[in-house]
Formats: structure tokens, sequence, C-alpha cells
């Protein structure tokens, strides 16, 4: 595809339960990210991709929150034991090496 | 950590009016990147100031980066209805992909 794509592009679950996010990068983009943006605020950096391995965790809120890219192109975002406040637009983007980040349309969770 | 101010939070204009939104930070600014998002949309690059003083321009939109770089302004001229969206600046913090965003200028023009 021309864009990044993200799926499910909304998702309800209910407190406790385990969700999976889907990231399919635009094509030939080595770098990775994830981010996440709360209503009425900018979007807060959570893990950044080079290639396969998580080159930078550090925005991740806590180990309830994980992400892997085991072939390089496509990321999934798990959290797991959802918490009302993960109720959020869950946005990856990609790029080249150095190049400005492009965004998809973000996944928005819903934590019931 | 690094934290970007940004201001107004929104800004209503007519149609034809110029719009200006400001980025602000107490520490240097790495490199500054704008991004615009239409409602319901994705954050969309717009440009990246990298040298102390610069200023790039974009038909209607100058941007600019402060002498010290600790703020950056983004100015919109003759508005358009095309332009309704909230606009981010994001520090990178050197690194290029561990931008911290600001809260955003929510923007509407009114026909």
């Amino acid at each position: 595809g021309a864009g990044v794509s993200q799926t499910p592009s909304n998702k309800v679950t209910e407190k406790g339960k385990y969700v999976e996010l889907r990231c399919d990068p635009i094509s030939g983009h080595t770098a990775l990210y994830w981010y996440r943006q709360s209503l009425g605020q900018g979007p807060e950096f959570l893990i950044y991709f080079q290639g396969t391995g998580a080159a930078d965790d550090s925005g991740l809120p806590n180990d309830r929150f994980f992400a892997v890219r085991p072939e390089g192109s496509v990321s999934t975002l798990k959290i797991q034991r959802t918490e009302r406040g993960d109720s959020a637009v869950y946005l990856c983007a990609s790029s080249l090496r150095g190049e400005p980040l492009h965004f998809g349309n973000g996944t928005r969770l819903t934590v019931t | 950590g690094q934290q970007v101010m940004q201001i107004p939070q929104y800004q209503h204009v007519q149609e034809g009016e110029d719009f200006t939104t400001y980025c602000n930070s107490s520490t240097t600014l790495s490199n500054i990147q704008w991004y615009k998002q239409r409602p319901g949309g994705h954050p969309v690059f717009l440009i990246q100031l990298v040298k102390s003083g610069e200023v790039k321009k974009q038909k209607r939109l100058t941007f600019q980066f402060g002498e010290a770089k600790k703020n950056s302004s983004l100015h919109i001229t003759a508005t358009q209805t095309t332009d309704v969206g909230t606009y981010f600046c994001a520090d990178s913090g050197g690194s290029n992909y561990k931008l911290t965003f600001g809260k955003g200028t929510l923007l509407t023009v009114n026909p």
C-alpha cells in the first residue's frame, strides 16, 4: 500500500483483557515507531524499531506494554491486563533512517 | 524531560485572516518539526527546522526557528478552510525518532 496501515481502526475491550494492535509500515522503511495520542494532546513516544530490534523502548509506560517486529516489517503492539487509562489512539509511523515520520491513521483503543 | 509548550491552544479565524502558532521551550531545542493533523486524521509532516534563525516558506506557510533555538513559529497568511486542523511542533531531541510533541494549536476557519 501507499501508506502506513494500522488494524483494527477501532478496538473496544474490557478492563483486564489482552489486546494486539498491528502496524504495516511503508514498504522499504526500516524504521518503525509507536506513539500514543490522548484526547487534546500531542502524540507521545512509546517505542522505536530499527529493523527487527527495539532500539529504544523507553516510552513504554510499564511492563504490560510490549511490541515486536520479528521480520523487520510488520509490528504488533501488545497490551496485557488493559486498564481504562490505556484508552487512546495508538499511532504507528515508519520512515527511512533519518527521514521524516509517516504516520498511519491509528487504532482507537477504548477500555471499558 | 524536555517540554515543548504551544500557544494558543485554540484559534478561530475568518477565512482570509492570518494565523500564527508559537512553540516555546525553557531549554535549547535540537531540531523542530511541524506537523498538521486534520480532524479525525493522523499527523502529517510539514517541515523541519535545524539552524538557529532559520526561516522556511511553503506557499502561504512561514516557519521560523528562534535565534536561541528556544522557540519556533508557524504563520499562515490568508487562511483558507483547507487549513483547518491541529498544528503540532515537535522537538527531535537530536534523535529524529523520539519526538516530544507540544499539545498543538487547533485552528478553525470560518468561511
